[in-house]
């Protein structure tokens, strides 16, 4: 049983370009949750969807950054017009529903703007 | 706001003392607290986690001890070991069936030396 599978690992972009980030969760779980690490801090809450819904996006900015979780594929976050500041590793955790607290991470892709 | 403080923000002990990390919260609607280990490179893994309706929970070297009335629990490392060099990270969750939105501690990078 595969865990919670993030591609890509590490993402280079330029200013002004699109970063797409993927998230597979594990099989049966439809919860998905995206977390930001900057560099020498915790972890920040930034969206929770379900399958084709967003369910709270109370942590993303307001601008530049959308999140899906189509019915078929992965869940993908989008920041678009990337910026120095958005640098940071983006982590994805999966639940099978909200009843269970215990979520599970994938590994992280890490985008560095250039 | 900050919603969880951990500390110390970093800790180094020798090998076979033991570690203690800190964490205090201000929301009373958190009703489950874990613990993740976090490696570098790796995603957050979970390593143990407590309810407040009890005061303490043991699993092997790992002890979560809970103080409801002051909002403040901590993570017991005993016999510590260098492979538990890592940044760990006290969370908590709220009881709302909103979803299990993680808020996290600014973690501890522990260190054991040989």
């Amino acid at each position: 049983n595969a865990g919670v599978m993030q591609n890509p690992r590490h993402l280079v972009r330029r200013r002004g370009q699109e970063a797409r980030l993927r998230c597979s969760p594990m099989k049966g779980h439809s919860h998905v949750y995206w977390y930001r690490q900057l560099p020498e801090e915790g972890l920040k809450f930034m969206v929770y969807l379900q399958k084709e819904n967003i369910i709270d996006e109370s942590g993303m900015p307001k601008e530049r950054f959308s999140a899906e979780f189509p019915k078929e594929g992965p869940s993908i976050l989008r920041i678009q017009q990337v910026v120095r500041g958005d640098s940071a590793a983006y982590f994805c955790a999966s639940s099978p529903r909200p009843g269970v607290p215990e979520a599970f991470f994938g590994q992280g892709t890490r985008l560095t703007v250039v | 706001q900050q919603q969880v403080k951990q500390s110390p923000q970093s800790l180094i002990v020798q090998k076979g003392g033991i570690s203690i990390i800190n964490c205090a919260y201000e929301n009373t609607a958190f009703d489950y607290f874990p613990w993740y280990q976090q490696f570098p490179g790796k995603g957050p893994a979970l390593l143990i986690a407590i309810r407040p309706d009890v005061s303490e929970k043991k699993e092997g070297r790992f002890t979560i001890s809970f103080n409801k009335s002051a909002k403040q629990f901590s993570l017991h490392i005993m016999d510590s070991q260098p492979g538990d060099s890592a940044t760990y990270f006290c969370a908590a969750i709220p009881n709302n069936n909103a979803g299990n939105m993680l808020t996290f501690g600014g973690g501890t990078r522990l260190m054991v030396k040989p």
